[in-house]
């Protein structure tokens, strides 16, 4: 079974700290995603990354940065934190292949102070 | 652009009746659709998908539609539990986009008992 493991359930923060989110997944999936979600708005695409050291931007990429050095890890880096990042912060990976649906983590609740 | 709408944000049904849950698009190259359920504090979990040359796929209780001439498709569930009370949310997939997913904004089903 796919599991894909976010580093914190809960995070507290103050506006202005760098803030990293981290993400593992077991099953060695090519494709690591990152998305928020908020009321109203459903999952946003923040950024993705199709293999080791390759990122690329997704719709609302403005404020965040990305790494990926080791093929399961994915990390989200919140340069300087603002009050505008409070967000449900999600993890996925997935395969390459068209059938293969992206598997989720259990989600960060970042709370920016 | 949204791309893919859920626009109900919410749904009630009572216990053992059928849940319709909709969903519209508005790109043409999507292959798939998938359908997410996510509990409060979990990750989405992937529920069912079709692909974009069939009009009908089964899982159990879940049935997905999709009619590609008026770009919608839906999910049905029958009948439905207390269990089944959850966001739901769809996405559209093609594979010239590098695998993302594109989300709805979600729908919130409630079963009564």
């Amino acid at each position: 079974d796919v599991k894909v493991t976010q580093s914190s359930r809960y995070l507290v923060k103050r506006t202005g700290e760098k803030v990293f989110l981290e993400c593992v997944q077991d099953m060695d999936h090519e494709n690591m995603f990152w998305y928020r979600q908020d009321p109203g708005l459903g999952l946003r695409l923040i950024y993705f990354s199709y293999d080791v050291k390759m990122k690329e931007k997704g719709d609302i990429p403005e404020g965040y940065s990305v790494s990926r050095e080791k093929k399961e890890r994915f990390s989200l880096i919140l340069e300087s934190a603002s009050t505008n990042q409070t967000s449900m912060y999600l993890c996925a990976s997935g395969g390459t292949g068209v059938n293969q649906p992206q598997h989720f983590g259990d989600g960060t609740r970042l709370s920016i102070l | 652009d949204q791309q893919v709408k859920q626009n109900s944000p919410s749904l009630s049904v009572q216990e053992g009746r059928i849940s319709i849950l909709n969903c519209d698009y508005t790109n043409s190259m999507f292959d798939y659709f998938l359908w997410y359920k996510k509990y409060p504090a979990e990750g989405p979990t992937f529920l069912i998908s079709i692909s974009s040359i069939k009009d009908k796929n089964e899982d159990g209780r879940f049935t997905v539609f999709l009619n590609k001439s008026a770009k919608h498709l839906s999910l049905h569930i029958v009948p439905s539990q207390p269990g089944d009370s959850a966001v739901y949310f769809c996405a559209g997939y093609y594979s010239s986009n590098t695998g993302k997913l594109i989300f709805g904004q979600g729908t919130t089903l409630q079963v009564k008992p």
